[in-house]
């Protein structure tokens, strides 16, 4: 079965402290993997994506994060966090099962302090 | 133009109203998707169009109606809600279903209220 797991339902960092949003994902067949940014009341934004062009892949905003297929994760990282950071963060798996699906994890929210 | 355009931003209707949701891209994409997300939720595919045919639909309530009138264009028509209903309501491209590695570009979604 394909499955994508948001270890943490809420993250809290202080401004320009590193960021990290973990996800873990199962999935029988080669995944495509990405992590959407929303902020309240919009819609979804493309932070990044995973192509295996590369296990690190950089994104949007100082946003990266590393495929680790013998871990099954694709953790989200930045360096230093902006209070424009603070958002719903969903990690997102697309499988082929005979058809290609699309699998959302839980979200994380993530807050940010001054 | 990268950009997937939802109207309207905000929809107030009573449970006997029939409205419409309508959606529009112009990036040239052959997928087009209709998701509701309720609150502190992942959205929840409700509908997807392939070459303007509707190829998934995820068990969804006949109250809700998808059309498809071209590429660009999607609606979503609404009759007979219940307050259940209320949700905000996104709509999606991609180049393709099930192009692999291809992302999926939202709209800024609908806010629905039934009353």
């Amino acid at each position: 079965a394909q499955s994508v797991t948001q270890l943490d339902s809420h993250v809290s960092v202080s401004e320009g402290t590193p960021v990290l949003l973990r996800c873990n994902y199962s999935s029988s067949y080669s995944p495509s993997l990405f992590w959407y940014v929303q902020h309240p009341n919009k819609g979804l934004q493309l932070l990044l994506k995973y192509t295996s062009a590369a296990t690190l892949v950089k994104g949007i905003n100082g946003f990266e994060a590393e495929f680790k297929k013998s871990e099954t994760s694709f953790h989200l990282t930045k360096p230093s966090a902006h209070m424009s950071d603070a958002a719903e963060y969903f990690c997102v798996v697309s499988v082929y099962t005979g058809g290609f699906k699309t699998i959302f994890g839980a979200g994380t929210r993530l807050f940010v302090k001054a | 133009d990268t950009e997937v355009t939802q109207t309207p931003k905000h929809l107030v209707m009573g449970m006997t109203n029939k409205k419409s949701l309508k959606c529009e891209q112009h990036m040239g994409h052959r997928a087009m998707y209709w998701y509701k997300q309720k609150a502190k939720k992942p959205p929840e595919l409700m509908f997807v169009y392939s070459y303007e045919k509707l190829s998934i639909n995820e068990s969804v309530p006949s109250r809700f109606s998808p059309e498809c009138p071209n590429s660009s264009l999607l609606n979503l028509h609404l009759h007979a809600l219940q307050p259940e209903d209320s949700a905000l309501y996104l709509c999606a491209s991609s180049q393709g279903q099930g192009v692999k590695d291809t992302e999926a570009f939202f709209g800024q979604g609908t806010r629905l209220t039934v009353v």
